[in-house]
């Protein structure tokens, strides 16, 4: 699986938008991409997932450009609940030749979000 | 995720015991996971099973084994328990959806002291 590197921390500010860029430069054409938030002691939770363009569902937005080697998670407007780790997954389709493998988390990025 | 149950939610234990960690779940999904996170790092893939015949390796499995008595159930023990062991343990499923994208479910965590 493709590995992934993301910042190690964020801040930013009640209202703002957020945009968190993960990069994947090794993704394979069956790969897609997963965003999970982790708030302390507790597991992570899905918010938003997609192989190519956009995607948008009520939390988040996802960008992916043309060569699909980086992702963008957009959190518009974040307030103080939106400080966590959040952690970019890419996966293998698992209908694809071969199958799917386990997945893999990397250290993800801590938000902060100040008032 | 109350689908995903994780027992016990606490352990301390010592140095060269046995130990088991369940994980129970109600959604139905063939994936089964066990993770561990050290503090300030991210989740470290320890076993997969994709259904009760299947058992895979993940990233950390020595010193730990897993057993998958039925789909609902998956077991992760630790046959003699050390002090770098200590760690919060995560059980989750996984539900490819229509497309074959992974989506994990994570239970509430299981945290381990071995002293």
């Amino acid at each position: 699986l493709a590995k992934t590197t993301q910042p190690i921390s964020m801040d930013s500010y009640e209202g703002q938008e957020v945009n968190i860029t993960c990069s994947h430069n090794n993704i394979a054409t069956n790969d897609y991409i997963t965003w999970y938030q982790q708030f302390p002691s507790q597991g992570p939770r899905f918010i938003i997932q997609g192989y190519k363009t956009k995607v948008t569902n009520e939390v988040a937005s996802l960008f992916i450009p043309a060569d699909r080697k980086s992702s963008t998670l957009s959190l518009p407007r974040v307030s103080l609940s939106d400080t966590a780790v959040y952690y970019c997954l890419v996966g293998k389709n698992m209908y694809s030749g071969g199958g799917a493998d386990g997945l893999t988390f990397g250290k993800g990025t801590h938000l902060i979000i100040q008032p | 995720d109350a689908d995903v149950t994780q027992t016990p939610r606490n352990r301390i234990t010592k140095t060269g015991k046995r130990i088991m960690l369940e994980c129970s779940q109600t959604k139905g999904h063939d994936r089964m996971y066990w993770y561990r996170q050290d503090p300030g790092l991210g989740l470290r893939l320890i076993y997969y099973s994709f259904d009760v015949k299947d058992i895979n390796k993940g990233e950390i499995s020595d010193g730990y084994s897993v057993s998958r008595q039925a789909q609902a159930k998956f077991s992760l023990s630790l046959e003699s328990a050390i002090p770098n062991q200590t760690a919060l343990y995560f059980c989750a499923t996984s539900d490819s959806g229509d497309r074959g994208y992974e989506k994990l479910f994570f239970g509430s965590g299981t945290q381990l002291s071995v002293l």
